[in-house]
């Protein structure tokens, strides 16, 4: 299946500072989603948006729909302990139906101490 | 957090055996999805459901059946395993299949020896 470009891979990082990560693709898509994966558990979803130019805060967690429809960032501020994991990105392509979701290969955020 | 669960967490079986996962749901969602996720490969979609009875194939369902006999089960079968489906496998749910949202699961660990 399609893949998004999900960057960067890896992020290292001191507490307290801002981060930001993205997914692009040459395709359109309907829906992005934003996950954090923490070891040995599973996804838990962040954010949602459905409109192109959506802004939508979460906390210290902000995320915007593309203009374009073929990008979507995920911004976190002032970093804590907590926020370390794995972010992945997610699409619903337009015209896509019941078998979903494209996914990003995620942004492992590392906090140093 | 979405009612989810999946049984068993961690199972190690040896090659040829079959497997069977299960994955249960207490939202009355009517999607239902099966992914593998290994590094280096991101989440991979299995199997899907559309509703009770009915399934469809994902991007790398060889070696892999499923069967919803109920809104709320999802089971995942291993014919007859082998080491390459050595994976974490998570279960997702979602209410749509338009702009949908998929909640996961927390993810059974299968090592085949």
């Amino acid at each position: 299946g399609q893949q998004l470009n999900q960057s960067p891979q890896s992020m290292f990082i001191q507490e307290g500072e801002d981060v930001s990560m993205n997914c692009t693709s040459s395709s359109i898509f309907n829906t992005w989603l934003w996950y954090k994966q923490d070891p040995g558990e599973g996804p838990v979803l962040l954010i949602a948006l459905y409109k192109a130019g959506e802004l939508t805060s979460n906390g210290r967690l902000t995320a915007q729909f593309g203009i374009t429809r073929k990008d979507s960032f995920l911004n976190i501020s002032a970093s804590i302990p907590s926020d370390v994991g794995i972010y992945f990105c997610a699409g619903q392509l337009v015209g896509g139906g019941a078998d979903g979701l494209t996914f990003g290969k995620g942004t492992h955020l590392i906090i140093q101490p | 957090d979405a009612g989810i669960t999946q049984s068993p967490r961690h199972k190690v079986t040896e090659t040829g055996t079959p497997v069977t996962l299960r994955c249960h749901q207490t939202e009355n969602h009517r999607y239902m999805y099966w992914y593998r996720q290994d590094p280096g490969h991101g989440l991979r979609l299995i199997h899907y459901s559309y509703g009770v009875k009915d399934t469809d194939k994902g991007e790398v369902s060889d070696g892999y059946s499923v069967s919803r006999s109920k809104t709320e089960d999802f089971l995942l079968t291993l014919e007859s395993a082998t080491s390459s489906q050595t994976s974490v496998y998570f279960c997702a749910i979602s209410p749509t299949s338009v702009q949908e949202t998929q909640y996961f699961g927390p993810g059974t660990r299968l090592l085949v020896l």
